[in-house]
């Protein structure tokens, strides 16, 4: 059972327009959301996070939406740029499992010049 | 340098031999993880460790173990290598909160013929 989703396994845009990346999770308990942005040989990095007492939180470019009524998240990305081009992991953590965090299959975007 | 540190980068060795993958961290972090990525999948965690005196097993423990032989390392090891632990395998770390991000090394490429 996987408590974490990421339904779409890849997606293209054109430089300048909006990437959306979505989230899907099942486990209610899920109180804490992080994006991390992965390029090839290397390791994922922190991107942006959300807690599930806000429904938004932005930092530059990017913000990610909470809906915690369908259990869903999403990423923005305006404008996309040709260097956001990666693969995107969504993690979900819990205070009640330790904090251990819950990764997604993943979304790999590219972004065309 | 980098914060968090893994070697070797790559390896490939045989079904049956016993291997040993080392992370170091200079970042202070009491909190370290092994993950292991396979093609078009997530990160599944297979240890974690929130000091150097607890040591826990993840979702995928089966056929590994771990040592924490300081605050800043944490090896993995596979005692009997079998070609289905083949995959991409990270070290994180993070403090010692549920919310904090983890920091991921570059990862280390084992394949097992």
């Amino acid at each position: 059972d996987q408590q974490v989703k990421q339904n779409s396994p890849s997606l293209s845009v054109q430089e300048g327009r909006i990437s959306i990346l979505n989230c899907d999770y099942t486990n209610s308990m899920f109180d804490y959301f992080l994006w991390y942005k992965k390029y090839p040989a290397e390791g994922p990095t922190f991107l942006i996070s959300i807690s599930s007492i806000k429904d938004k939180n932005e930092d530059g470019r990017f913000t990610v939406f909470l809906n915690k009524s369908a259990k869903h998240l999403s990423l923005h990305i305006v404008p996309s740029q040709p260097g956001d081009s990666a693969v995107y992991f969504c993690a979900a953590s819990a205070l009640t499992n330790a904090g251990k965090s819950t990764f997604g299959d993943g979304t790999t975007l590219t972004v065309k010049p | 340098d980098a914060d968090v540190t893994q070697t070797p980068r790559n390896r490939i060795t045989k079904t049956g031999k016993r291997i040993m993958l080392e992370c170091s961290q200079t970042k202070g972090h009491d909190r370290m993880y092994w993950y292991r990525q396979d093609p078009g999948l997530g990160l599944r965690l297979i240890y974690y460790s929130f000091d150097v005196k607890d040591i826990n097993k993840g979702e995928i423990s089966d056929g590994y173990s771990v040592s924490r032989q300081a605050q800043a390392k944490f090896s993995l090891s596979l005692e009997s290598a079998i070609p289905n632990q083949t995959a991409l395998y990270f070290c994180a770390t993070s403090q010692g909160l549920y919310n904090q991000p983890q920091h991921f090394g570059d990862g280390t490429r084992l394949s097992i013929l």
